[in-house]
């Protein structure tokens, strides 16, 4: 069984960046896949990119290449997601979801993050 | 990008009544890697099938999905109380695409 526990809420200002942690138990943390997916208030799920830990490789969604860095650590059994000059539309909860088997089996509580002035 | 259309956005029924929820996809999706989730208010989305047609761990089997190419189709044999929810569908082959999502909702 995986269990996936994400960072707390974070308030940031538009400009700068934030870095969201998603720290894994259970299961063999470089065999699978982790992802990033975040949901605006009251909007649908919006995939980010993934990263392979075992590779260490990541693609990103064409929408935020450039702004968004997946990175693991498998030391730590821990993913990160940075996502940079933020703005007001980035106000989402943010979710880690890994693929074990197949699909997102596995989800993250959530982080949500405030961009405000 | 492959962009996935999910319809009707919303679906009106009573418990005890079949739903019948659509996807549509901009172009050929792997069959091995088309998925759907249920999501309830302020909870993880939570997956129900992948691969098209295979049922998750835990999942009831009033739960199925067919479909292939470029549409698929979940269906929920006999609504639940606890199934009145929002589903997604979502390609995890060369991204992770989601749907819009349908909102089941009681009659």
């Amino acid at each position: 069984q995986v269990q996936l526990v994400q960072s707390g809420a974070e308030v940031k200002k538009p400009g700068s960046s934030v870095k969201v942690s998603c720290k894994a138990s259970g299961g063999t943390f470089s065999s699978y896949t982790i992802s990033w997916v975040r949901q605006a208030p009251g909007q649908g799920l919006e995939w980010m990119g993934r990263i392979i830990p075992i590779l260490g490789i990541a693609n990103y969604a064409q929408k935020f290449q450039g702004r968004v860095t997946i990175t693991a650590d498998k030391s730590t059994s821990t993913a990160y997601m940075e996502l940079s000059s933020l703005r007001s539309e980035d106000t989402a909860v943010y979710y880690c979801a890994a693929m074990v088997t197949s699909g997102f089996d596995y989800w993250g509580q959530g982080t949500l993050v405030t961009v405000s002035s | 990008e492959i962009v996935l259309t999910q319809s009707p956005g919303t679906l009106s029924l009573s418990p005890g009544e079949r739903a019948t929820l659509s996807c549509r996809a901009s172009q050929s999706v792997s069959s091995s890697y088309l998925a759907w989730y249920q999501q309830k208010p302020g909870q993880a989305p939570r997956l129900l099938i992948y691969g098209a047609s295979s049922r998750a761990t835990g999942i009831p089997d009033r739960f199925s999905g067919s479909g292939s190419g470029t549409d698929f189709t979940l269906t929920i044999s006999r609504l639940e109380p606890e199934d009145f929810a929002v589903y997604y569908c979502q390609q995890y082959g060369s991204s992770g695409t989601f749907g819009q999502g349908t909102k089941v909702e009681i009659k």
